[in-house]
């Protein structure tokens, strides 16, 4: 019954190789975060969709890129992952904005 | 399976008033668990964690092992608390598993 799924759970990249992280949801909701959350820190949102309409964070890198091909499934790339890249990645769903988020478990990113 | 609950989705208390939200877990080991506030069109925010032990905006939060919970308590609470409230458990270096989340509604 997981509603927010997140793949693969443990990534392991090398520095500068594009990686692809995946989410998809069973709740059928408008809109998609994805965040960033280094060790001891709080999730740093990075953006969200919301339908296919995209939300940039003002300071969000230009590495990162998302795609949502549809209702269900969110993607974040990593173009050219840095070591400070290395993270856990939570992503979240809610009905609209400003709805109850519910969260993925997340994808550790480890980058070599 | 790591899990984390919080039962209420929306809690509704008058200014001063005490208010608690509750978080129940479960988890085999040794958790670790933060509480993060997220107010109207801000970002998610740290509030506190278990492990520091301290108070932030009066808010405070005890762990009780025998009961697997981590309620959040603030004695007198203030409109300004109005916000989503989101338990989280960290296990396995640094997994997280985050709650369904509570709205606090603090009513003048």
């Amino acid at each position: 019954d997981a509603m927010v799924i997140q793949n693969p759970r443990y990534q392991v990249t090398q520095f500068g190789k594009p990686v692809t992280l995946s989410c998809s949801q069973t709740l059928n909701h408008n809109v998609m975060y994805w965040y960033q959350q280094k060790s001891s820190q709080a999730p740093k949102l990075l953006f969200h969709y919301y339908d296919k309409d995209f939300n940039n964070e003002a300071d969000t890198p230009d590495n990162f890129q998302s795609r949502r091909p549809n209702t269900s499934f969110c993607f974040l790339d990593i173009r050219s992952p840095g070591l400070g890249d290395a993270a856990m990645y939570l992503c979240a769903t809610s009905l609209n904005v400003e709805d109850t988020q519910y969260f993925g478990p997340g994808t550790r990113l480890t980058v070599l | 399976a790591q899990r984390v609950t919080q039962p209420e989705k929306l809690l509704s208390v008058f200014k001063g008033a005490p208010v608690e939200l509750k978080c129940n877990y479960s988890y085999s080991g040794s958790p670790e668990l933060f509480w993060y506030v997220q107010y109207s069109r801000q970002r998610l925010q740290l509030l506190l964690r278990h492990i520091s032990r301290e108070s932030i905006k009066g808010f405070t939060a005890d762990l009780n092992k025998g009961e697997t919970s981590f309620h959040l308590k603030k004695p007198f609470a203030q409109e300004e608390d109005s916000a989503m409230y989101y338990c989280a458990l960290s296990y396995n270096n640094n997994d997280m598993r985050f709650g369904a989340g509570t709205r606090l509604t603090v009513k003048p």
